[in-house]
């Protein structure tokens, strides 16, 4: 199985701030990337997919970066509503694993 | 717009199986563009993916639960279902079910609310 490893497991950020979130794939992927964010209660919601590409309705300071094994998911401008966790997921190959997920608080 | 619904008990006792349905709506199950797929999360942890089926039937799921794993598919109701045999405590999670794409890059794009099924006597 690829392993996905994210970094940090969490952060505290104001708003405003630029935020980045590190994934590594245990071994190439290629691009095969996708970012999700998720809200408490609630079902993860799609980014990001093959590492760089805005899901539709996503807004644009959200942008996704990387190929081979390591990736970066930034958001330019953090706003109050991207307080959440963030998980990437490799499509690469099954079973599809997700990383651990890094939870972006407030500060 | 694709919705997507799970049904099923909330409270199973170890050792029985869980048996959970996801009724697609907005969209045909039947499309071959798509894989349906279950995924879940325990209590304050990460997702984990368990397995998808395809319209035609065929099934791909994780390794560590493929001999409890059943993942079916009722095209005339436009539903797939989960079944989890030999339950324990760590089954105890919540159980999504989504959309992919059957094609390169594999995204989940649309996922149902979830249900949080609880392992316990």
């Amino acid at each position: 199985d690829i392993q996905m490893t994210q970094s940090p497991s969490s952060l505290s950020a104001s708003v405003g701030d630029r935020v980045t979130i590190t994934c590594r794939a245990s071994q190439t992927i290629s691009t095969y990337l996708n970012w999700y964010q998720q809200k408490p209660e609630k079902a993860p919601k799609l980014l990001i997919y093959a590492a760089s590409s805005l899901q539709n309705g996503v807004p644009s300071r959200f942008s996704g970066s990387g190929s081979g094994t390591d990736f970066t998911l930034t958001i330019s401008s953090l706003q109050p509503e991207d307080f959440a966790t963030y998980y990437c997921q490799q499509s690469y190959s099954t079973p599809w694993t997700f990383g651990q997920g890094t939870k972006v608080e407030i500060k | 717009q694709v919705q997507l619904q799970e049904s099923g008990p909330r409270l199973v006792k170890p050792s029985e199986t869980l048996s959970l349905t996801c009724t697609v709506s907005g969209g045909s199950i039947s499309s071959g563009s798509y894989y349906w797929s279950w995924i879940r999360q325990p209590p304050g942890k990460g997702l984990e993916w368990i397995g998808y089926i395809y319209y035609t039937g065929s099934t791909n799921s994780i390794p560590s639960l493929e001999r409890r794993v059943t993942i079916s598919i009722d095209t005339s109701n436009n539903q797939f279902s989960l079944r989890l045999s030999s339950l324990t405590a760590a089954d105890t999670a919540v159980y999504y079910c989504a959309r992919g794409g059957s094609s390169w890059p594999y995204y989940f794009d649309y996922w149902g609310q979830g249900i949080l099924v609880t392992v316990s006597s």
